[in-house]
């Protein structure tokens, strides 16, 4: 069965440090987002792609975050400079965009800023 | 904008009891619903989903019934098992971008 592949799975960065994470679509899904859920709470959309463009990223902090997935498949999110507060886990997932299909979610990738 | 409202847990309830866990929504136009489950340390799997009004999804014995009257999809489950204990999500998805807004989540612990 295919599956969004996110890595890493756990990251303990310093604050003021980059730090990037990677993830990959499931084949054939246009639609890729990026959420942040911090513990206890429930995942908020960073960033939404249809193909490589950049849909919504109203709620990604630009100061600090970027987001990219330049030829419409695999897509990096990176943080520079990492701040305590950006602690939580980062969720990646996908769906083929159409209307009423549900988007699939990897595994995450845990972020700690020490 | 929209916005998903989720019962406030947490819930903790003995096996075998029956389960509801409330959700309404705020959306423009016809949102599709969703419910999603996370295990501890994992990321969201979805359960049940319906995509039009009076639209009823079910899975794994969990139900939950679109009713537009009432803006809600509220999750039900005649009765749940230890290994039901998770969080879970109700979601939105709508608009022409599909933008797939979460409520706040309901962690539910069963009791043997």
């Amino acid at each position: 069965e295919a599956e969004v592949a996110q890595s890493p799975r756990y990251k303990i960065t310093e604050k003021s440090q980059a730090v990037a994470f990677w993830c990959d679509p499931i084949s054939g899904h246009a639609t890729l987002y990026w959420y942040r859920q911090i513990l206890g709470q429930g995942p908020e959309l960073l960033v939404q792609f249809q193909d490589e463009s950049v849909v919504d990223d109203s709620q990604l902090p630009k100061d600090r975050f970027s987001a990219e997935r330049l030829k419409g498949v695999d897509s990096t999110l990176k943080i520079q400079p990492a701040e305590l507060g950006d602690s939580a886990m980062y969720l990646c997932a996908s769906s083929r965009g159409t209307l009423n299909t549900e988007a699939f979610f990897g595994q995450g990738t845990r972020l700690t800023v020490v | 904008g929209n916005s998903v409202t989720q019962m406030e847990g947490p819930v903790t309830l003995s096996e075998e009891a029956f389960l509801t866990i409330n959700c309404t929504y705020t959306a423009t136009g016809y949102p599709s619903l969703f419910w999603y489950v996370q295990y501890p340390g994992e990321g969201l799997q979805l359960l049940l989903k319906a995509t039009k009004a009076d639209d009823k999804g079910s899975n794994k014995g969990f139900e939950a019934t679109y009713r537009k009257e009432t803006t809600s999809f509220h999750l039900e489950k005649g009765s749940v098992q230890v290994s039901d204990s998770a969080v879970y999500f109700c979601a939105s998805s709508s608009g022409s971008a599909r933008q797939l807004t979460f409520g706040s989540g309901t962690q539910l612990t069963v009791l043997p």
